[in-house]
């Protein structure tokens, strides 16, 4: 069975801290999303990876394919950032069957 | 653009009744696919499809039925509700390459 494992599940920080949430897959994958999901919300896309590193405003997202593990690190933290951040993989070529999803990490950064 | 458009936004349901999920995209994406997301558990695959015509079970498909007539509708049909498909239901859209559009996803009460 394809596995999407996040850690840590909860983390709180402070405004200003750099934020590390890690994610780990089982067999290999056409390529790792990041979603973002605000209490009570809907569902943002931030990332898609196949490869490297990519880097929007405060948010970057690396993968490491030999590995089979992926980072989103948010730099500068602020409040308006706490949310839930999910990773997810698709196994076919230009995602066609779908998401496997990890649980999530509930993000919560105080003032 | 409205993107992915998904009715109702809340539902209650009686057991043994039965609803169709709407859910209808304006980007002439190839690929969509549903999702329910339950605590604990993660959102999780139900049903996906890779072009009019063409549909597919995901990783929770029984209770559930999809059809694809066009490009643009993908509606979930609950057959006979219960209690077990209480959830907040997602729909997504995407074009092969390019990240996930989500619905504001439908919550749904089956008492």
């Amino acid at each position: 069975k394809n596995e999407v494992e996040q850690s840590p599940q909860n983390l709180t920080a402070q405004e200003g801290e750099f934020i590390t949430i890690n994610c780990s897959y089982s067999v290999g994958i056409s390529a790792l999303h990041w979603l973002q999901q605000h209490p009570g919300g809907g569902i943002v896309s931030l990332f898609m990876l196949s490869s490297g590193k990519k880097k929007h405003g405060r948010l970057i997202a690396t993968i490491n394919i030999q590995e089979k593990h992926s980072s989103l690190h948010i730099t500068a933290s602020h409040p308006r950032d706490s949310a839930v951040y999910i990773c997810a993989a698709s196994y076919s070529g230009g995602g066609a069957d779908g998401l496997t999803f990890g649980k999530g990490t509930h993000l919560i950064i105080q003032p | 653009n409205a993107g992915v458009t998904q009715t109702p936004k809340f539902q209650v349901l009686k057991t043994g009744q039965s609803m169709t999920l709407q859910c209808a995209q304006d980007m002439n994406h190839e690929y969509m696919s549903w999702y329910r997301q339950d605590p604990g558990m993660g959102l999780r695959l139900i049903h996906y499809s890779v072009g009019a015509g063409i549909t597919d079970q995901g990783e929770v498909p029984n209770g559930y039925n999809v059809s694809r007539s066009t490009t643009e509708d993908f509606p979930l049909r609950l057959l006979s509700a219960a209690p077990s498909q209480t959830s907040v239901y997602f729909c997504a859209s995407n074009q092969g390459g390019y990240g996930y559009t989500f619905g504001s996803g439908t919550r749904l009460t089956v008492v």
